[in-house]
């Protein structure tokens, strides 16, 4: 019964294609994350949502969008693909917001979506 | 200094030797830190947490050191299945009451039989 949960695991595509990427958790919490890996393997935030509310929007081009049917749920819609979006994504929820004292506050990551754009 | 920082190894020990890895951090307000574990093509998966000045569970110690602004991980009687990428997270305020995890680039460690 996985506890975070994202579709679909591998995916390759063509550059100028869109593709989205889901995400659900089953732990009630509150917030949750899209990171990206790159080949580097350096793990960098995208979005966090907080009870389906935007709260943390990085630096990252328009043509990835989020989206946060109910607090569940987090998915990640990409436009227009280019060879440089290629990396890991990687979906984490937490109970509250990540960071402060609380250890409620860790984040539980799904295993990851290998994006491969040629 | 950058937000996170960490010696990137690669770490090669043999089995049962101790072996300890430093992050520092810029924040000076930060008050946990993290550090997380990943193995090869896997997520990372929460080791531990440092909330005061440290931390032990069995054979892996976490200690934080304010004044200078570094967290290290102490690992003692290493096993081959301690290989893997460890990770030093770091929370920085980023308004409104929330805070974003800033991680560091990972320390690898390779314990060789």
């Amino acid at each position: 019964d996985t506890a975070v949960s994202q579709t679909p695991k591998y995916l390759v595509t063509q550059m100028g294609n869109d593709k989205s990427i889901k995400c659900e958790q089953n732990l009630g919490h509150d917030t949750m994350y899209w990171y990206k890996q790159d080949s580097k393997k350096f793990l960098k935030i995208m979005f966090s949502y907080n009870n389906k509310e935007l709260i943390i929007n990085e630096t990252v081009p328009n043509r990835f969008s989020p989206k946060s049917p109910d607090k569940a749920h987090l998915n990640l819609h990409i436009n227009s693909l280019e060879l440089g979006d290629s990396a890991v994504y990687f979906c984490a929820s937490s109970q509250g917001l990540a960071g402060g004292n609380s250890g409620a506050n860790v984040l539980t990551f799904g295993a990851g979506s290998r994006l491969t754009v040629l | 200094r950058k937000e996170v920082e960490q010696d990137p190894g690669p770490f090669n020990v043999p089995e049962g030797a101790t072996v300890a890895f430093n992050c520092t951090y810029s924040n000076s307000a930060s008050q946990s830190f993290f550090w997380y574990r990943q193995d090869c093509r896997k997520e990372p998966k929460l080791l531990m947490s440092v909330y005061s000045s440290g931390n032990e569970d069995g054979r892996f110690t976490a200690q934080l050191n304010r004044a200078s602004q570094y967290i290290s991980l102490l690992i003692r009687d290493s096993k081959l299945s301690d290989s893997a990428t460890y990770l030093c997270v770091v929370p920085q305020y980023s308004g409104a009451g929330s805070y974003q995890l800033t991680f560091g680039k990972g320390t690898k460690l390779s314990v060789i039989p």
